[in-house]
């Protein structure tokens, strides 16, 4: 079945305790980009890879990292988690260079960081 | 710079009324667009997508959207409300063909009995 697979599905966690949230597609999608999603403000971008070992900033960046190492897995990850990071995120995938058939999303990530 | 809105936060509608959940895009480039359904603690599912063919888009559980470029809009409709259509829905945009998805900040759609 083609997916994206976001692990873990809940996480919560304390202040400066760093974490990563691995997400994973198995339909060989150039483009990869990870969103976070609060009431009221819609999903924003935070990363996005066009491809292996390239990755650009989305809207929201600051106080993420990811990497893009194997065109497959797109992982996220919080050096130094804060409270204004608790957020629903989502991962997606999509194909780079065809018409916009929209995004494949994963399940979400439900974050709290204490 | 390129924006989505959707108007309202939330809707309500008896069941069995039509659905009518607005949205308008900012450029004057046509996009291509989107219509997403998020249930409850579930991720985002493709409802109907826009890519410059008919301008009238049918998608799935009944709903089908219309582009209007003189309006720069994409309203999404159904016909009759089922109590399983309550999520959330998002309209989103996209400007080049495998790039960034721009989301509104979504509707509520509430289905009352």
């Amino acid at each position: 079945e083609a997916q994206v697979t976001q692990n873990p599905r809940y996480l919560i966690t304390v202040t400066g305790k760093k974490l990563t949230v691995t997400c994973s597609q198995n339909m060989n999608h150039e483009y990869m980009s990870w969103y976070r999603q609060d009431p009221g403000l819609g999903l924003r971008q935070i990363y996005y890879s066009m491809n292996v070992e390239v990755t650009d900033k989305g809207d929201v960046p600051e106080g993420y990292k990811v990497s893009r190492k194997e065109k497959r897995n797109f992982p996220l990850i919080l050096e130094s988690p804060s409270p204004n990071q608790t957020s629903l995120y989502f991962c997606a995938s999509s194909w780079r260079d065809r018409l916009p058939y929209g995004y494949t999303f994963g399940s979400g990530t439900r974050l709290t960081v204490v | 710079a390129q924006s989505v809105t959707q108007l309202g936060s939330h809707v309500s509608v008896s069941e069995g009324a039509l659905v009518l959940l607005r949205c308008n895009y900012s450029s004057s480039v046509p996009p291509y667009l989107f219509w997403y359904v998020q249930y409850p603690n579930q991720g985002l599912q493709l409802l109907l997508k826009y890519t410059s063919a008919a301008t009238l888009v049918k998608g799935i559980n009944g709903f089908e959207a219309e582009f209007k470029k003189s309006e720069t809009s994409f309203h999404l409709t159904k016909p009759s409300a089922h109590m399983s259509d309550a999520a959330e829905y998002f309209c989103a945009v996209s400007y080049n063909q495998g790039g960034k998805l721009i989301f509104g900040q979504g509707t509520e759609l509430s289905v009352k009995p």
